[in-house]
């Protein structure tokens, strides 16, 4: 059965702080990940796509990491803001496209 | 707005019935994708479509079928409803075939409710 784990399951940060959460994969067979940001009553919002062992992505304060090799990824959040509250998703993705999605870190940061 | 429509946005029916959700891809998007999220399951991927072919399966339970047209939309039939299939029902578009590497956009979803 594959698993994928994401911790934490929730997280209130300080405006201003730095924030990272993971997302754990099976480190077999893999294909891609994406990681998604789903505000509340919206649709996620894809944030990464994420294929290659090493990579790192960033798009303005988020960034991301992949390790393949060890089955997992980090998001990193800089200088969190209120509208960074949100929850952030990741779907790891198999050779036989299996999409398998994780449980989310829903992410309250405090004015 | 990410393009990708769907409809109906709410649906109410009654165990036993039968629906269709209808999906809009964005423009040039040729990948269709269904997902369920329901209360105690998360969001979980139920089949994608390829240019009208069938091009991944994911745990879409045999009472539900999918297909895509000539014209790119797409519609997902639920029969034989029972309580348990309430959930908001997702639809995604990507440009290709691999959604590995392909960005997917989702529409705002359909909620259905089986009563």
């Amino acid at each position: 059965i594959l698993n994928v784990e994401q911790s934490p399951q929730s997280l209130h940060v300080q405006e201003g702080d730095s924030t990272n959460f993971t997302c754990s994969f099976p480190s077999s067979n893999f294909y891609a990940l994406h990681w998604y940001r789903w505000e509340t009553a919206k649709s996620p919002e894809a944030l990464f796509v994420m294929t290659l062992n090493g990579d790192e992505k960033k798009k303005g304060r988020i960034s991301a990491t992949l390790n393949t090799k060890e089955g997992y990824s980090y998001l990193y959040i800089k200088g969190s803001q209120p509208e960074d509250s949100a929850t952030y998703l990741c779907a790891f993705i198999s050779g036989t496209y299996k999409y398998i999605f994780g449980t989310g870190t829903r992410l309250k940061v405090l004015a | 707005d990410s393009g990708v429509t769907q409809t109906p946005k709410h649906l109410i029916t009654a165990t036993g019935q039968r629906v269709t959700l209808r999906c809009s891809p964005r423009s040039g998007d040729l990948s269709v994708y269904w997902y369920q999220q329901s209360l105690d399951q998360g969001l979980q991927f139920l089949i994608q479509y390829y240019n009208g072919e069938e091009r991944a399966k994911g745990n879409i339970l045999e009472r539900f079928s999918a297909q895509q047209f000539p014209d790119l939309h797409s519609e997902l039939n639920l029969s034989s409803l029972e309580l348990g299939d309430s959930a908001l029902y997702f639809c995604a578009s990507s440009v290709a075939y691999g959604g590995s590497t392909d960005t997917q956009y989702f529409g705002p979803g359909t909620r259905l409710t089986v009563l």
